[in-house]
């Protein structure tokens, strides 16, 4: 069954310290990866994904994620936060249906809390 | 850029009436879905759908119905308002190529 697990419900970081989400999924086919940022009443926002090749992906906000496909693990990384990245994190997976893209499934989410 | 415009950001509903929310997508996208969204359960996929007039259940499609009309259209009813339907309601669209992407979200209440 698919599934995506993020361990840490909360996290508390001070401002520029280094910031690593995690994020684990279970998927039978090659998976794409997703990291969706939401702000309090917003929308999901999409960080970065992984399709195919180079196993680090860049996204947007000076945020990346690291493909392992041998610990089925997609983590995200940022080395300097700012107090503007409080939010809640999404980790999402999914796969090729035919020619496109299907549903996505998601973890619970990661509340990031940054002191100042 | 991509754009999933939602009809409304705030809805407040009486109990029985039958609610229409609304969403279009501009990047000729052949998926969409529907979300709810509500603390400690994530979200969950009420329904999706992979083409005109084509829609599947998701997880949670009880008490919800949807319409795909056009390509960039994609419809959320509740037939009948309840109280445990008031929620954040998020939609999406999504390709191979681009991934998904997500609308404000509809928050919703049931009085």
């Amino acid at each position: 069954a698919q599934s995506v697990t993020q361990p840490d419900i909360h996290i508390t970081v001070s401002e520029g310290a280094s910031l690593e989400l995690r994020c684990n999924y279970s998927y039978g086919a090659t998976p794409y990866l997703f990291w969706y940022v939401q702000s309090p009443g917003q929308g999901l926002q999409l960080l970065l994904k992984y399709f195919s090749g180079d196993t680090l992906v860049q996204g947007i906000k000076g945020f990346e994620a690291e493909f392992k496909r041998s610990q089925s693990s997609f983590n995200l990384r940022k080395p300097s936060v700012h107090w503007s990245d409080a939010a809640e994190y999404f980790c999402a997976v999914g796969a090729a249906r035919g020619s496109t893209l299907g549903r996505l499934y998601f973890g619970r989410g990661t509340q990031l809390t940054v002191w100042p | 850029d991509v754009k999933v415009t939602q009809s409304s950001r705030y809805l407040v509903k009486r109990t029985g009436e039958k609610v229409f929310l609304e969403c279009v997508q501009d990047m000729d996208h052949e998926n969409m879905f529907w979300y709810r969204q509500d603390p400690g359960l994530g979200l969950r996929l009420i329904y999706f759908s992979y083409d005109v007039k084509m829609k599947e259940k998701g997880d949670i499609p009880e008490g919800y119905s949807v319409s795909r009309e056009k390509k960039e259209r994609f419809s959320l009813i509740l037939e009948s308002a309840s109280t445990n339907q008031t929620s954040m309601y998020l939609c999406a669209s999504s390709s191979e190529r681009h991934g998904a992407f997500f609308g404000q979200g509809t928050r919703l209440t049931v009085v």
